[in-house]
């Protein structure tokens, strides 16, 4: 099946710092990624997309970097805050179904 | 105040005992799904549904039933439920549009299989 992983479990990162949190995927044919977020006891809330079609994309403090080459995705964020503590998922809509990372747990430390 | 609601959120219940998960939307989406989250294994889905009476299987559908005889409504069954099956539970909804997709997750259901 379809395969999209994150290279870290967990991250710390200093509050104003910027994190980098990244993910892979196996399935070359893929074009199409998301980023969640997910807070504690809360459901996955969807930050940013990027079609394959793109490199990069950027929303309110977080960017997206797409590297097809290696099959790769990261999400930037700037300026980190307290409130970004959470679990950071990417995922991959392929047909009807999607697939999700393990996750990245970001603990921001003030 | 658009939403995905689940019931109950907390569930302890006994091997074999029967039971279903509400999910409802309120944003006419056609497509729902379920998920389940357990520890290092990220995401996983269990059954999800393209529109009413038009349903089918994820990544994890064994021991579990679902239906879509309604747009809002996505119940999810466990006829005979079984301690593997403990778990965060997840119902989501969603809308394509342009070739994007927004998921909107609803707030959990955590069970417990004694």
């Amino acid at each position: 099946g379809e395969s999209v992983g994150l290279h870290l479990p967990t991250l710390s990162v200093q509050e104003g710092d910027n994190s980098i949190i990244n993910c892979a995927y196996s399935n070359s044919a893929s074009d199409y990624f998301i980023w969640y977020k997910q807070e504690s006891g809360k459901g996955p809330q969807f930050i940013i997309d990027i079609r394959s079609n793109m490199d990069k994309r950027q929303g309110q403090r977080v960017t997206v970097l797409l590297n097809k080459t290696v099959k790769h995705l990261s999400l930037q964020i700037a300026a980190t805050q307290p409130g970004d503590s959470a679990v950071y998922f990417c995922a991959e809509p392929t047909g009807n179904q999607f697939y999700f990372g393990t996750g990245t747990s970001l603990t921001v430390i003030p | 105040e658009a939403q995905v609601t689940q019931n109950p959120r907390y569930l302890i219940t006994v091997t074999g005992k029967k039971l279903t998960v509400t999910c409802s939307q309120n944003m006419n989406h056609e497509y729902m799904s379920w998920y389940r989250q357990d520890p290092g294994l990220g995401l996983r889905q269990i059954y999800y549904s393209m529109n009413v009476e038009v349903t089918d299987k994820g990544d994890v559908p064994e021991g579990y039933k679902v239906s879509r005889k309604e747009k809002r409504n996505f119940p999810l069954i466990l006829e005979s439920p079984s301690p593997n099956q403990t778990s965060l539970y997840f119902c989501a909804s969603s809308w394509r549009q342009d070739n994007q997709e927004t998921q909107y997750f609803g707030p959990g259901t955590r069970l417990l299989v004694l």
